[in-house]
């Protein structure tokens, strides 16, 4: 069965330190990987997917299937970027999206 | 373009009772998918509908079952409630070959059962 692991619960870092939420998976086929955050009273929402190769907010994420790992990375945090951050994981043939518990990144002014 | 809207916002219910929470999708959608989220969790699937037929189920029993509409909206409803039912339900909305484009989520039923 497939399995998302966020290793941290909560992340603080200084504004404008690079930031990387790490995010590793269990999947024996080929994953679509994604990451949502979700901001103090919104709604969960997409940040990327890893088949976009797209730098959305500055966060960018690469897929390494050898270390079984999509981190988020950000060179520069700020302040707004402080949310939660949930890395999911869709089967290739599938459509039920299996999640991480989360990690709550803050960004210290 | 209308997003995922669900109601009610806020349920509290007591252990037995049934409950019946409801989702419309955003306009354009056929397929909308339910996730459990209990306290410092992430989301849990729990299935989806694509066009009014279920099309994949998670690890919950039956008493959680579901129903989609013609117009795409969705119901979720579990009987004989219980204490650990308690839970945040978000339903997500998508469009494409059963959820295979990105799921835009609702704001969330948050569910006390006592």
């Amino acid at each position: 069965a497939q399995r998302v692991t966020q290793p941290e619960k909560l992340l603080s870092v200084f504004k404008g330190a690079p930031v990387e939420l790490k995010c590793n998976y269990s999947y024996s086929g080929s994953p679509e990987l994604f990451w949502y955050v979700q901001y103090s009273r919104q709604r969960l929402q997409l940040l990327l997917r890893h088949i976009s190769r797209e730098s959305i907010k500055g966060f960018t994420a690469d897929l390494n299937k050898g270390e079984t790992s999509f981190h988020l990375k950000k060179p520069f945090a700020q302040e707004e970027d402080s949310a939660m951050y949930y890395c999911a994981l869709k089967e290739t043939s599938g459509s039920r999206l299996t999640f991480g518990e989360g990690t709550q990144l803050t960004v210290n002014p | 373009e209308t997003g995922v809207t669900q109601s009610p916002t806020h349920l509290i219910k007591t252990r037995g009772q049934q409950v019946t929470l409801r989702c419309s999708s955003q306009s354009g959608h056929n397929t909308v998918s339910w996730y459990q989220q209990a306290l410092g969790q992430g989301p849990q699937f729990i299935f989806q509908y694509y066009r009014e037929e279920e099309n994949g189920r998670g690890n919950f029993p039956p008493r959680f079952s579901g129903l989609q509409f013609p117009n795409y909206s969705s119901e979720l409803n579990v009987n004989a409630l219980e204490l650990d039912d308690s839970a945040l339900y978000l339903c997500a909305s998508s469009t494409g070959l059963a959820g295979a484009e990105t799921q835009y989520f609702g704001p969330g039923t948050r569910l006390l059962v006592l």
